[in-house]
């Protein structure tokens, strides 16, 4: 079990709008910065959103973040078949002196 | 650009230790103020924590494998390495290193199968 919880999928189709939340409590993402990590098949994560709401160079603008209290979400517009990965989150655990992550979301483009 | 590669055994036994190492190219280990974690993935599973070293050795672990984690450094190779003892079953996973901005990974290694089994 999880310290951050992800839905297991979501899907939408090609061209739409989707969005991944990730529920954490005050120990972790209230007090600490997300991060959002997208995990194409056979391949290592990559960093996606930091800081929150903040995009590495070279993520395009179609992703996004937003943390409102005990919650994050990871906003994807423009959906492309290319986008179907599986999708983590991640912060700090003050309690637990470690990092966490959510279990991952699956996400289909159908 | 940074760049991280794993390295070491693919198979181990059980009650022994795994131990790999990360190799940095592109950028010193010691630069900037920046821990180098490793992270683990069973396959089909989600991610997991392992621990983290910053420049200056200090270290942090993920207290449900604490007190079988040992990460080390070796600034003149431009490397990091982890130590897990007693190995089970369970701990088979995909390694992955990568460097820690304290917030976020950024980039990670392309990870590597380690198998525990006799």
């Amino acid at each position: 079990q999880s310290v951050l919880t992800q839905p297991p999928s979501v899907s939408a189709a090609p061209g739409q709008k989707v969005t991944i939340s990730c529920s954490g409590s005050s120990s972790n993402i209230v007090n600490n910065y997300v991060s959002w990590y997208q995990q194409l098949p056979g391949t290592a994560p990559k960093l996606l959103i930091y800081d929150d709401n903040k995009r590495p160079s070279g993520i395009p603008d179609r992703f996004s973040g937003s943390k409102s209290g005990t919650s994050a979400t990871l906003g994807i517009t423009g959906l492309q078949t290319g986008d179907e990965a599986d999708y983590y989150c991640g912060t700090w655990d003050s309690t637990l002196s470690a990092v966490v992550f959510g279990g991952g979301t699956k996400l289909t483009v159908l | 650009q940074v760049q991280l590669q794993e390295s070491g055994p693919g198979l181990v036994k059980p009650s022994q230790t795994l131990s790999l190492r990360c190799t940095v190219s592109g950028g010193s280990i010691s630069s900037g103020s920046y821990y180098w974690s490793w992270i683990r993935q069973p396959a089909g599973k989600g991610l997991e924590w392992i621990g983290r070293i910053y420049f200056s050795g200090s270290t942090n672990y993920n207290p449900s494998l604490k007190s079988r984690v040992t990460i080390s450094i070796d600034r003149s190779k431009n490397q990091f390495s982890l130590k897990l003892n007693s190995v089970t079953a369970a701990d088979t996973a995909v390694y992955y290193c990568a460097r820690d901005e304290g917030d976020w990974f950024d980039p990670w290694g392309q990870g590597t199968l380690v198998t525990v089994s006799s």
